[in-house]
């Protein structure tokens, strides 16, 4: 089975801040990767799929890049709402899913 | 409206069975797969696996099988998961979310919002 590793697992960041969460996969994946924003109580919010895909209503400063087995989630000015937690998924065409184990992105 | 309407929170014995389920609106509840996560309190997503609502067939993750049921009442655009001899460590947020098409890449925009199910004593 593929595993999926996110790096940091916590990270504090102050509003305006560039901030960079890294998801690796212990196989190549080509670019079946999905990003998730979940805030608490919530349920996931899906940001970007394809890898670099941003979907419908996500707001641009949220990007995608990677492909095979590293792949990076950039959020290139913090701000206030996106506070929360973030995890990559993997994809394919079998519809079975893997998600990473999950990035906390709190206030410094 | 399109969404996904999960059922209320439970709270069970050790040893009982619950059933979750999640009913589908705004959209051809048979056009998309439905899949099932779960989130442990504080913990991340664990995805348990999908069903086809077109033929029923399931299809579980590791450590989803035999206690593990997904089903479907097509007429009324409901799935189902069904868990037996409940545990405590059972205790978690069930999610269901709508598989995409390969357009979206087989990811999930569309998720109920959860449903909290305790087991304890």
């Amino acid at each position: 089975d593929i595993q999926l590793t996110q790096s940091p697992s916590f990270l504090s960041a102050s509003v305006g801040d560039r901030v960079t969460i890294t998801c690796r996969a212990s196989q190549g994946i080509s670019s079946y990767l999905a990003w998730y924003q979940q805030k608490p109580g919530k349920a996931p919010k899906l940001l970007i799929y394809a890898a670099s895909t941003l979907q419908s209503g996500v707001p641009s400063r949220f990007s995608g890049s990677g492909s095979g087995t590293e792949f990076t989630l950039t959020i290139s000015s913090l701000q206030p709402e996106d506070f929360a937690t973030y995890y990559c998924q993997q994809l394919n065409s079998y519809r079975t899913w893997t998600f990473g184990q999950g990035t906390k992105v709190e206030i410094k | 409206q399109v969404q996904l309407v999960q059922s209320g929170s439970e709270l069970k014995k050790p040893g009982a069975s619950v059933k979750v389920s999640c009913k589908a609106s705004g959209y051809t509840f048979t056009s998309y797969a439905m899949n099932w996560v779960r989130q442990a309190p504080g913990q991340g997503l664990e995805w348990m696996g999908w069903i086809n609502t077109n033929t029923g067939n399931p299809t579980y993750a590791q450590g989803f099988t035999g206690r593990f049921v997904f089903s479907l009442d097509t007429s009324v655009s409901t799935a189902y998961l069904q868990i037996s001899s409940l545990k405590a460590e059972d205790t978690a947020v069930y999610y269901c979310a709508r598989g995409e098409d390969v357009l979206l890449w087989f990811s999930s925009l569309l998720w109920g919002q959860g449903t909290m199910v305790t087991v304890s004593s």
